[in-house]
């Protein structure tokens, strides 16, 4: 059984579409994230989900949105996508706590035409 | 905020031969961890090894160890008997302890290790 799932593994669409990633994990982990992957293999976090706060980086344009329908789900919303959202999309779970590790997704690879 | 940095983009190994990958980072907290993970061609996230700042021993997981170096702020993995199957980027990252850590992993920009047979 994988902890963390993400689907679909490979997203091409149009500019202009609006689209979602979906996320689940079976590790009954208190705290989702998702993180991008860009064309240079840099990593960085996009929003921090639990079920009492969102934390969202700030250099995240509001044309993404993350949604939650219970602990085990955390969906990515993209709306109006640009080419430059072409990228990797991680999705990630993590028991806060100390030692604790985040355990990633195999990734959406995103590609805007 | 922390930052993450890895100065080598990239490092060649001989299968058999032991290789040091380097990473500092520059934080004003006390309390945090710090984690080294891999990345294979298959795109999966892998956890290598991790080190709780507050722990001075290092962390070790069979072929692979670290150096934390706290007041240098500094973190190195060392793979020893070095492997095909380590061919991969390797990430170090940063967690904040304080705030349940929320602000997630902050990675730095990653170096490719090449494994020559």
């Amino acid at each position: 059984d994988t902890a963390v799932s993400q689907t679909p593994k490979y997203l091409v669409t149009q500019m202009g579409n609006d689209k979602s990633i979906k996320c689940e994990q079976n590790l009954g982990h208190d705290t989702m994230y998702w993180y991008k992957q860009d064309s240079k293999k840099f990593l960085k976090i996009m929003f921090s989900y639990n079920n009492k706060e969102l934390i969202i980086n700030e250099t995240v344009p509001n044309r993404f949105s993350p949604k939650s329908p219970d602990k085990a789900h955390l969906n990515l919303h993209i709306n109006s996508l640009e080419l430059g959202d072409s990228a990797v999309y991680f999705c990630a779970a993590e028991a806060r706590g100390r030692g604790t590790e985040a355990f990633f997704g195999q990734g959406t690879r995103l590609t805007v035409v | 905020a922390q930052t993450v940095t890895q100065s080598q983009p990239e490092m060649s190994v001989q299968e058999a031969e032991t290789v040091t990958l380097s990473c500092t980072y520059d934080t004003s907290e006390s309390d945090y961890y710090l984690f080294w993970y891999k990345q294979p061609p298959s795109r999966q996230m892998i956890l290598v090894i991790r080190q709780e700042a507050y722990k001075q021993q290092n962390a070790t997981e069979n072929r692979f160890s670290v150096n934390f170096q706290k007041a240098a702020k500094s973190f190195s993995l060392k793979i020893s008997d070095s492997q095909l199957g380590d061919a991969a980027m390797y990430f170090c990252a940063y967690r904040s302890a304080f705030g349940g850590g929320a602000d997630g992993l902050t990675f730095g920009k990653g170096t490719h290790l090449i494994i020559q047979p």
